[in-house]
């Protein structure tokens, strides 16, 4: 699986648009790009996934650059409960493989 | 989404006893299902993969007589910690794949071990 680039830390004011990207440079074309967050002491959470298009769902919008090499990940108006650590992963899909987790990107929604 | 439910949420154990955390599918079946364990500060790393009907498939370094996996039905699999000690205490997460949802794993709520 590709391995990824998040930055450790943002900052978001409550109620606004929370950016957070995420580099894949060596993304395979057959790769998604799944979201999951972890809000502390629970487990993951599914945010949303796509291969190439952009996917909006209730959560979040994923939008993904033409060539693939990155991609964003959006949530429109965040809330103070949307403090977390979001983590970007790109795999194939294999029915019988896990999620490998890196370090992911710890946003703070401040009020 | 689908739903995975982990029991207990929380546990105090003494060391040396043996410790059950259940992990369900609540609305979905899952012929595989994935148990990780997360220190703190920490990202998940996997512990086993767990496919209904068949032994499990352990991550290097991970003692199987240890922590004893069963998967007995498509909506359970069960995880042991066998002879506990202070140093296994953690974050253990399971997670179940919706095949009727492509890739997509969905998670239980953790259960926090500690061994006294």
């Amino acid at each position: 699986d590709a391995k990824t680039t998040q930055p450790p830390s943002m900052d978001c004011a409550e109620g606004r648009a929370a950016n957070l990207p995420c580099n894949h440079s060596t993304i395979s074309g057959n790769e998604y790009v799944y979201w999951y967050r972890q809000i502390h002491s629970q487990g993951p959470q599914y945010i949303i996934h796509g291969l190439k298009n952009n996917e909006t769902n209730e959560m979040a919008s994923l939008i993904i650059t033409e060539d693939r090499k990155s991609s964003t990940l959006i949530l429109p108006h965040a809330t103070l409960r949307d403090t977390a650590v979001y983590y970007c992963i790109v795999r194939v899909v294999s029915y019988g493989q896990n999620f490998v987790f890196g370090p992911g990107t710890r946003l703070s929604v401040l009020p | 989404g689908a739903v995975v439910s982990q029991h207990p949420s929380r546990v105090i154990c003494k060391s040396g006893t043996s410790v059950k955390i259940e992990c369900r599918s609540l609305d979905f079946q899952a012929t595989t299902m994935f148990w990780y364990r997360q220190f703190p500060k920490q990202s998940l790393m996997l512990m086993a993969t767990s496919n209904e009907g068949s032994k499990a498939t352990y991550e290097q370094g991970v003692e199987k007589d240890k922590f004893l996996i069963n998967h007995a039905s498509l909506t359970l699999s069960t995880l042991t910690v066998t002879s506990a000690h202070p140093e296994d205490s953690s974050f253990y997460i399971c997670s179940a794949r919706d095949g009727g949802a492509g890739d997509t794993q969905y998670f239980g709520p953790g259960t926090r071990l500690t061994v006294l």
